[in-house]
């Protein structure tokens, strides 16, 4: 499989702690982006690195990309209960779109 | 701009039936789509890449003949379970290549389809 994989699967913290989460993935790519799925419901798209980029930031979210070691970083600052939610990321190899295996992130009020 | 319809949003059947589900590109051309397994509780798995006018590309281990996938033209992708079981429930979800990239990320997303097969 070509999927990759994230690591924790599972992450708790309380609210106004940083959340760290991290893909490996297996093959060259064009870029790599992360994405949000709250419980049972849609995708939404969060940022996208290309594989010329090393960092990248938006909002209270930064993501690393390191294309020697095939991982990324996606990095959630100050975090908030509304955070809650599956993050996965996703490789576009230009030919298919891989999600990551996902990490499940928990924001305690 | 940059939108993919996906339906039905839920369906449940009944064992030995088949289910259709549609993925329509609506304001652009996607010559490549994309369908996606999302078991509970964990991740979304590429099941056959979709490209226009040719044969779907089938990740391994799926079923080509189970998982019917047609793309006959730029706006529109099928998936059909055919022969349906209670082990193929499942959340499916498509995804269309915007080659224009006006959608960030250049993939769009259907709203996905909720098979429970009893």
């Amino acid at each position: 499989s070509q999927q990759g994989e994230e690591d924790p699967q599972a992450l708790s913290i309380q609210e106004g702690e940083n959340a760290t989460m991290n893909c490996s993935y297996k093959t060259s790519i064009n870029n790599l982006q992360w994405y949000r799925q709250n419980s049972g419901r849609g995708l939404v798209h969060l940022i996208l690195i290309r594989s010329n980029e090393r960092e990248k930031h938006s909002g209270r979210l930064r993501v690393t990309l390191d294309t020697s070691k095939k991982s990324s970083s996606l990095l959630i600052t100050a975090s908030r209960a509304a955070d809650t939610a599956s993050y996965f990321c996703a490789t576009d190899t230009g030919n298919q779109f891989y999600f990551g295996t996902g990490t499940s992130l928990t924001v305690i009020p | 701009g940059a939108v993919v319809s996906q339906h039905p949003s839920r369906v449940i059947c009944k064992s030995g039936t088949s289910v259709k589900i549609e993925c329509r590109s609506l304001d652009f051309q996607a010559t490549t789509m994309f369908w996606y397994r999302q078991f509970p509780k964990k991740s979304l798995m590429l099941m056959a890449t979709s490209n226009e006018g040719s044969k779907a590309t089938y990740e391994q281990g799926v079923e080509k003949d189970k998982f019917l996938i047609n793309h006959a033209s730029l706006t529109l992708s099928t998936l059909t379970v055919t022969s349906a079981h209670p082990e193929d429930s499942s959340f499916y979800i498509c995804s269309a290549r915007d080659p224009l990239g006006s959608r960030v990320g250049g993939y769009t997303f259907g709203s996905g389809t909720r098979l429970t097969v009893v």
